[in-house]
């Protein structure tokens, strides 16, 4: 089983719609959880962290749930802007585990 | 403050050469990753240093990778010699102690160093 499991997508949504999606991951003991974000050819850039309470950051929600172990990501009010590939990272000890991505396209 | 920058952005060698990545973490930060993206699959850790010590180098594939830190300040990760399936994205990544309780920042990638291997 792989330690991050998303789905691949794509999204396809229009601009201004909400989009949501999960990723699940196999270590109960993983300590931190992020959302990186990756456009094409691209290096992976931090996009948020994932604290257990929730967190919004303008557009985008993250939640974690420990208990069935998966974290999810929200944008509200999508932007064309906002296609890319979105990775899910969980962080053991020091070493970070990443999700195969999910993408998401915005449409005018 | 300049990013953590890669050396070269693209190198295609053929089966057999020999290819020398390198990589300038953030400056101050001890942590600095190796990770590696090949086709179709996700992203997968190498290996990892504290300052010039190799912590873990579990991820790397075989022995004809080669990382080193001399200094604990860039890096290099030398592959040979290369087989096709050494293809891919290499990314490296640096981060942080935060505060005395052992939290570290967020990893901050580089822009990677595409590898074709042909």
């Amino acid at each position: 089983r792989k330690e991050v499991e998303q789905d691949p997508g794509p999204f396809n949504v229009p601009e201004g719609a909400t989009v949501a999606f999960n990723c699940t991951y196999s270590n109960s003991a993983s300590q931190s959880f992020f959302w990186y974000r990756q456009d094409c050819r691209k290096e992976p850039k931090l996009l948020m962290s994932v604290y257990s309470s929730g967190n919004e950051d303008g557009r985008f929600t993250a939640q974690l749930n420990r208990a069935s172990q998966y974290i999810s990501l929200l944008i509200r009010d999508s932007k064309l802007s906002d296609s890319a590939t979105y990775l899910c990272v969980v962080l053991n000890d020091y070493k970070l585990s990443f999700g195969a991505g999910t993408t998401v396209t915005v449409r005018a | 403050e300049a990013g953590v920058t890669q050396f070269p952005s693209h190198s295609v060698i053929e089966k057999g050469q020999t290819v020398t990545l390198r990589c300038d973490p953030i400056s101050g930060h001890d942590n600095l990753y190796w990770y590696r993206r090949v086709m179709g699959k996700e992203i997968k850790f190498l290996l990892h240093f504290v300052k010039e010590s190799k912590q873990d180098e579990s991820g790397m594939p075989n022995n004809r990778f080669l990382a080193e830190r001399t200094g604990g300040t860039y890096s290099t990760l030398k592959v040979q010699p290369a087989e096709l399936e050494d293809s891919g994205v290499y990314f490296c990544a640096s981060s942080h102690l935060v505060g005395s309780g052992g939290i570290y920042s967020p990893l901050h990638f580089g822009n990677g160093t595409r590898l074709t291997v042909t």
